[in-house]
């Protein structure tokens, strides 16, 4: 089956503590993305990549940061800089990220600070 | 940052009957439109993008107003499984999907 996966489905995060998301997908996309979602708020863009070894911030970029070594791979570190990491972190990706293009969702991690 | 608008509900509406529910943006620059459907804890799934002439999918009706900057989504003959979230979505950017523009949803339930 094609799709995308993310793990852990839930994550615990200590005060101080860098953690990291797994996003991957077998689509043979070329663009991925990260967003965030608040309740009560529409999704944010965190980063965005349109092909390997290159990415862009996008408007939540602070205290996040993403790498792109593998085309169907895109991890999102949480670092101890962003102070409200409690969320629900969705990746996503779509063929080439060309305007109009289908976002293809993972199921998402719920990230919580202990 | 452009916004777009969403009634948050919940609308409570008795099965089998029609619903609609509007989303306004305020770029009128904007270039595309959709809307996903979101259930509860759940990641969004396209439901069907927005054309200018309007467009159909069974019980499923959206139609852009560019005049008026709003585009809404019909359902006739409500099921149960209607029940979900309904995200509007606007892409403000002509060559690339960086720029859409998420509202936070309209909530729906039907119930039997």
């Amino acid at each position: 089956d094609g799709g995308i996966t993310q793990s852990p489905k839930y994550l615990f995060r200590k005060e101080g503590q860098n953690v990291t998301l797994s996003c991957e997908q077998n689509l043979n996309h070329d663009a991925m993305y990260w967003y965030r979602q608040d309740p009560g708020q529409g999704l944010r863009l965190i980063y965005y990549s349109q092909i390997v070894n290159d990415f862009q911030k996008g408007d939540i970029a602070e205290g996040y940061s993403v790498s792109r070594e593998k085309k169907e791979s895109f991890p999102l570190t949480v670092t101890s800089a962003q102070k409200n990491p409690t969320a629900f972190y969705l990746c996503a990706s779509s063929s080439s990220g060309t305007v109009s293009e289908t976002q293809y969702f993972g199921p998402g991690t719920r990230l919580l600070v202990l | 940052r452009k916004e777009v608008e969403q009634d948050p509900g919940p609308f409570n509406v008795p099965e089998g009957a029609t619903v609609a529910f509007n989303c306004t943006y305020s770029n009128s620059a904007s270039q595309s439109f959709f809307w996903y459907r979101q259930d509860c804890r759940k990641e969004p799934k396209l439901l069907m993008s927005v054309y200018s002439s309007g467009n159909e999918d069974g019980r499923f009706t959206a139609q852009l107003n560019r005049a008026s900057q709003y585009i809404s989504l019909l359902i006739r003959d409500s099921k149960l499984s209607d029940s979900a979230t309904y995200l509007c979505v606007v892409n403000e950017g002509v060559d690339s999907n960086y720029q859409l523009i998420w509202g936070a949803g309209t909530k729906l339930i039907i119930k039997p």
